[in-house]
């Protein structure tokens, strides 16, 4: 049964310090996606990759979040310095292009908590 | 800018009655509308979709309809269970690729 995998589940950090998230797509998808979800603003697209390229990152704030895909079984959400208002869990989905859209498969998500 | 709006934000049903939510989206030339459902401490799972060359897809107890026209999409669950409980998203993709969702409607059954 194929799944979208993400470490670590939960992690509470202090502010200031570095958080790195994880996440392995699917076999053989090529799109992978960033998200954020918090009760205020629902789920939010970070990021996003095809064929591990970067495709659009402009719902991420630069100065402190970065996303890479090393190679096509890791990708990686990375922010430095972290800080309070990113406490939110962060959802990795990888999927197939239909049409416009999308078919994704969800993660099950990192939960953070920067205090 | 394109955006998906979801209603209602919160439905309770008694076990057994039907549940229907609705989303309206902007632009026209989307052609592609998921549905997700989001247990407690879960990522949201991939229910049903529809491609805007049908109206009506249907997989056992849920359905969605599609009306282009009106740009608005439906999710309908018939003969609801306790299981069935769980925060419901829709999605359109954008001119640009982007997938926007719905703010989420949280579906209570009651016994």
């Amino acid at each position: 049964d194929a799944r979208v995998t993400q470490t670590p589940r939960h992690k509470v950090t202090e502010m200031g310090q570095e958080v790195t998230m994880r996440c392995q797509p699917i076999l053989g998808h090529n799109t992978v996606f960033w998200y954020r979800q918090t009760m205020m603003q629902g789920l939010e697209l970070l990021a996003y990759f095809r064929n591990r390229a970067p495709l659009d990152d402009s719902g991420m704030p630069k100065d402190r979040f970065s996303a890479e895909m090393p190679d096509a079984t890791l990708a990686t959400l990375k922010i430095q310095p972290s800080e309070p208002r990113d406490s939110a869990v962060y959802f990795c989905a990888s999927g197939l292009r239909t049409g416009r859209g999308y078919e994704q498969y969800f993660g099950p998500g990192t939960r953070l908590t920067v205090t | 800018g394109e955006n998906v709006e979801q209603h209602p934000s919160t439905l309770s049903v008694q076990e057994g009655d039907s549940a229907v939510i609705k989303c309206t989206y902007s632009d026209s030339a989307s052609n592609y509308f998921p549905w997700y459902k989001q247990e407690l401490g879960k990522g949201p799972q991939l229910i049903i979709d529809i491609r805007s060359n049908v109206g009506e897809k249907k997989d056992q107890r849920i359905a969605v309809t599609l009306n282009k026209t009106a740009k608005h999409f439906s999710l309908h669950i018939t003969e609801t269970q306790p299981e069935d409980s769980a925060v419901y998203f829709c999605a359109a993709p954008r001119s640009d690729d982007k997938i926007i969702f719905g703010k989420g409607t949280r579906l209570h059954i009651l016994p």
